[in-house]
């Protein structure tokens, strides 16, 4: 399995602030994705990033994929109550198989 | 609405009990998998599935066996339970690489 590593683990910041979130591998990945998990459900996709280099928005949610596909970040600009969860980076390594790799998740928590 | 459901939220077992978690996919996915989530762990890959009655070994699949006798139903099979499978499972299916994994709610289980 190659490993994503991401960070930081833990994140608790008030309404209104900014974030970012890493995700890093020393592997090459045909693609990455994020997924937002609320307790007590499965994760849900938010985006998936293709190409190196690629920027990918989503309202106030900023994806980047790295140059050489190794690593990826979620930016939140003017973070809500509502964007607290769990954010996990997940990849399709290349040159393999159909199962995903995650990382060990980032758990948000944003106070009003 | 495309939808994986499991059969159960929650569970408890006792130790050397045979446990099955059962996940039915309605997307007609080829791909299916399952997942153990433990708290700073992340999401373990256990076995998944790339066709009916074919399957491959994650990274953690000692103690636990699978079962694809249909496309759309995917089992996970406890033979004999243990406290350290004490977890939430999760079910996912996709389509292929690069594309959105569907999530079940989960199965909470606890080996008493």
């Amino acid at each position: 399995t190659q490993l994503l590593e991401q960070s930081p683990q833990f994140l608790s910041i008030q309404e209104g602030e900014n974030l970012t979130v890493y995700c890093n591998s020393s592997s090459v990945f045909s693609s990455l994705q994020w997924y937002r998990q609320e307790p007590g459900e499965g994760p849900v996709l938010l985006v998936t990033v293709v190409t190196g280099g690629e920027v990918k928005k989503l309202k106030r949610l900023t994806f980047q994929f790295g140059d050489a596909r190794k690593d990826s970040s979620l930016h939140i600009t003017a973070a809500q109550p509502g964007d607290t969860g769990l954010y996990l980076c997940a990849g399709d390594p290349a040159n393999s198989g159909y199962a995903l790799n995650f990382g060990k998740g980032t758990s948000l928590l944003v106070t009003p | 609405d495309v939808k994986v459901t499991q059969s159960s939220r929650y569970l408890v077992k006792r130790t050397g009990e045979k446990v099955f978690l059962e996940c039915v996919q309605d997307m007609d996915h080829e791909n299916m998998f399952w997942y153990r989530q433990d708290p700073g762990l992340g999401l373990r890959l256990i076995y998944f599935s790339y066709d009916v009655k074919m399957k491959e070994k994650g990274d953690i699949p000692e103690g636990y066996s699978v079962s694809r006798e249909k496309k759309e139903r995917f089992s996970l099979i406890l033979e004999s339970a243990s406290t350290n499978q004490t977890s939430m499972y999760l079910c996912a299916s996709r389509w292929t690489v690069n594309t959105e994994a569907f999530f079940g709610q989960g199965t909470r289980l606890t080996v008493v």
